[in-house]
């Protein structure tokens, strides 16, 4: 199995802050990842798909980066909007793993 | 846009077997699709069930393979997810989700609003 090891578990940043995330996996996944964020009682929304690609309609302060075992997730200027979890999500050999969550609060 | 719907019981009782449809919507999965089915237990992350392809093939978690059927039914336009030996540790919102109509990723584009089970006599 791939395990997904993202952090940090939590951060608090300001608005207009430039806030990164980081998600690693235990094997070489290419660029089968993807990022969701959720919203306290919503369905997770895919935002960042094939590592770097924004999905249709998704503000361009949210960008991915990365391949192999290391993937960063950016927004950049934090808006109050996107106070959010936001989850990695692996697809490699079929099977699919998520990482365990950044949860995001305005200071 | 596509749409998705779960239903099925809120409740089931530990060693009993959760039965869950997911119907679609605004799609007829007759013309192709990837769908999954996730789920989140109370305050904790994601975690994925298990994933459909329009070919056939289906693929499970690990840690639940030997307790869960997923299947899809194109007359109905559903997604069924079947999970066996039942324990409160299975309580949990249960997301069905799709990737997009003809997409080449393996991402899940649509997700329904979640149906929430409990485990408990």
């Amino acid at each position: 199995d791939i395990q997904m090891t993202q952090s940090p578990s939590s951060l608090s940043a300001s608005v207009g802050d430039r806030v990164t995330i980081t998600c690693q996996a235990s094997q070489d996944i290419r660029i089968h990842l993807n990022w969701y964020q959720q919203k306290p009682g919503k369905a997770p929304k895919l935002l960042i798909y094939d590592a770097s690609n924004l999905q249709t309609g998704v503000p361009s302060r949210f960008s991915g980066s990365g391949s192999g075992t290391d993937f960063t997730f950016t927004i950049s200027g934090l808006q109050p909007e996107d106070i959010a979890t936001y989850y990695c999500q692996q697809y490699y050999n079929l099977l699919v793993s998520f990482g365990g969550g950044t949860k995001v609060e305005i200071k | 846009q596509v749409q998705l719907q779960e239903s099925g019981p809120g409740l089931v009782r530990p060693s009993g077997t959760l039965s869950l449809t997911c119907t679609v919507s605004r799609y007829s999965l007759s013309s192709g699709y990837y769908c999954g089915w996730i789920r989140q237990a109370p305050g904790e992350g994601l975690e994925w069930i298990g994933s459909l392809y329009h070919s056939g093939s289906s693929y499970y978690n690990p840690s639940l393979k030997s307790r869960v059927t997923m299947s899809v039914d194109t007359s109905k336009n559903q997604i069924s997810l079947r999970m066996r030996s039942m324990k409160a540790a299975d309580t949990a919102v249960y997301y069905c989700a799709m990737a997009a109509p003809h997409s080449p990723r393996e991402a899940f584009d649509f997700w329904g609003q979640g149906a929430l089970v409990t485990v408990s006599s």
